[in-house]
C-alpha cells in the first residue's frame, strides 16, 4: 500500500488561479518532505524541502513567493502553485524519507499532474 | 559538472539480454545511494538500495566504487516488463537527495 499519498493526481486550472496539492505521509511521521518537478523526458528537480512547523527551504531558481508550502503537521505538507502560468504545467511530486537503523529509504506520492490552461 | 550524472540512452535491448547502467556523483561525502525505476508518468519506486559491498536482487545487480564516485547496476535475463526509465539517487547532506536524469531502457520482443 502507499506510504506517501499525493492528492490530487490531476488538476486543470486557469492561468491565473492558485493550485494547491497535499502530500501525507501515512503510518509514520515525516517531519521532512521534499517538492520536485518534473518535466517531460527530464529528471526530478528538487523545488523545496518542507520542514513540520518551520519554514520551507527553497532551491535555487526556485520562486518562494510563487510555491508556498507549508508543513503544519507531522503527516501533511501542501506545495500551492500562485497565480498559475502555463509554464507552470508539470509533474508535481513529493516525497517523505521514513528512516530506520541502517537506511533512510525515499518514498514518493503518487505525482499530481497540473495543467494550467 | 552534474552532482549525478547518467546517460540518458534510450538503451535498446532484447529480451533476454544483459544490461548495465552506471551513474557518477561529484559529492564525495554521499553515503546513501539508490536506483529507481520510473514508469511514464508515473512516480518513482524504489528499486534497490546500493550498499557498498555491493548487492543483488534477483536478476538486478548493484554495486558501488566509491574510490571512481560512480555506481551500476546491471540487469540479467531483460524482460519486456523491465522496459522504464532508471533513476540513480544520492544523497546530499542528511536527508536531501539528487536524481539523475534517469537512463531509459526499452527491451525489445
Amino acid at each position: 500500500g502507499a506510504v506517501v499519498s499525493q492528492h490530487p493526481s490531476r488538476v486543470i486550472c486557469k492561468s491565473g488561479t492558485s493550485v494547491k496539492i497535499e502530500c501525507r505521509s501515512l503510518d509514520f511521521q515525516a517531519t521532512t518532505m521534499f517538492w520536485y518537478r518534473q518535466f517531460p523526458k527530464q529528471s526530478l528537480m528538487l523545488m523545496a524541502t518542507s520542514n513540520e512547523g518551520s519554514k520551507a527551504t527553497y532551491e535555487q531558481g526556485v520562486e518562494k513567493d510563487k510555491f508556498l508550502i507549508n508543513h503544519a503537521s507531522l503527516t501533511l505538507s501542501t506545495l500551492t502553485v500562485t497565480s498559475a502560468h502555463p509554464e507552470d504545467s508539470s509533474f508535481y511530486i513529493c516525497s517523505a524519507t521514513l528512516r530506520a537503523s541502517t537506511v533512510n529509504t525515499i518514498y514518493f506520492g503518487e505525482g499530481s499532474w497540473l495543467t494550467v490552461v | 559538472r552534474k552532482e549525478v550524472e547518467q546517460d540518458p540512452g534510450p538503451f535498446n535491448v532484447p529480451e533476454g539480454a544483459t544490461v548495465a547502467f552506471n551513474c557518477t556523483y561529484s559529492n564525495s561525502a554521499s553515503q546513501s545511494f539508490f536506483w529507481y525505476r520510473q514508469d511514464c508518468r508515473k512516480e518513482p519506486k524504489l528499486l534497490m538500495s546500493v550498499y557498498s559491498s555491493g548487492n543483488e536482487d534477483g536478476r538486478f545487480t548493484a554495486q558501488l566504487n566509491r574510490a571512481s564516485q560512480y555506481i551500476s547496476l546491471l540487469i540479467r535475463d531483460s524482460k519486456l516488463s523491465d522496459s522504464a526509465t532508471y533513476l540513480c539517487v544520492v544523497n546530499k547532506g542528511t536527508y536531501k537527495y539528487i536524481f539523475g536524469t534517469g537512463t531509459r531502457l526499452k527491451v525489445l520482443a
